[in-house]
């Protein structure tokens, strides 16, 4: 596709709900990032895949975040037992190795 | 301290003002080096990239100094449309991956 795009672009749900994000990422991209920003903060890391594997999850905040890519393309992002704490935007980004990322629109999560 | 790091403003100026910014890094492995610029509620954008010699795009000269380890944004004859928040990245290498940092953001008001 033209640029890298993330569904769904709003989610509300409930406290203790599992919810799951997903990334399209630029065609040929080997890298892709998960990132959330709260309102008013700067970004912070969450994830990187290079092709379908992550050789950083050191920023995942606790067990109740998974990631997975498969066929080096898709991925999806899983929150479990979502918290109020885990609102905020979730932006997804791809590069080639090493240059600019090129970000999706993010994906607003509301925790009632 | 943190591993990036820039004053987060914000930053008011008239229109035609010259401002710069500078971000400071830790870590001297890094590599890469990167202005984004993020507008309210919207995704960020690369601006440039910031090479060891300098470089210049139009009204934006970005620097590195390497043995200081801090990079700088100037931005001349500043436009009302350059009001927004402009995000210091600095990426290194490690076993074969490209780790970007983003700084917290220097918000840029431009008033007329």
């Amino acid at each position: 596709g033209a640029g890298v795009s993330q569904s769904p672009s709003n989610k509300v749900t409930e406290k203790g709900k599992d919810v799951e994000l997903r990334c399209d990422p630029i065609s040929g991209h080997t890298a892709l990032y998960w990132y959330r920003q709260s309102l008013g903060q700067g970004l912070e890391f969450l994830i990187y895949f290079q092709g379908n594997s992550a050789p950083d999850k050191s920023g995942l905040p606790s067990d109740r975040f998974s990631a997975e890519r498969t066929g080096g393309s898709v991925s999806t992002l899983t929150i479990q037992r979502t918290q109020q704490e885990d609102s905020a935007v979730y932006l997804c980004a791809s590069s080639s190795q090493g240059y600019e990322q090129f970000f999706g629109p993010g994906t607003r999560l509301t925790v009632l | 301290r943190k591993e990036v790091e820039q004053d987060p403003g914000p930053f008011n100026v008239p229109e035609g003002a010259t401002v710069a910014f500078n971000c400071t890094y830790s870590n001297s492995a890094s590599q890469s080096f990167f202005w984004y610029r993020q507008d309210c509620r919207k995704e960020p954008k690369l601006l440039m990239s910031v090479y060891s010699s300098g470089n210049e795009d139009g009204r934006f000269t970005a620097q590195l100094n390497r043995a200081s380890q801090y990079i700088s944004l100037l931005i001349r004859d500043s436009k009302l449309s350059d009001s927004a928040t402009y995000l210091c990245v600095v990426t290194r290498g490690r076993g074969g991956s490209y780790i970007p940092t983003f700084g917290r953001g220097t918000s840029l008001i431009v008033h007329p």
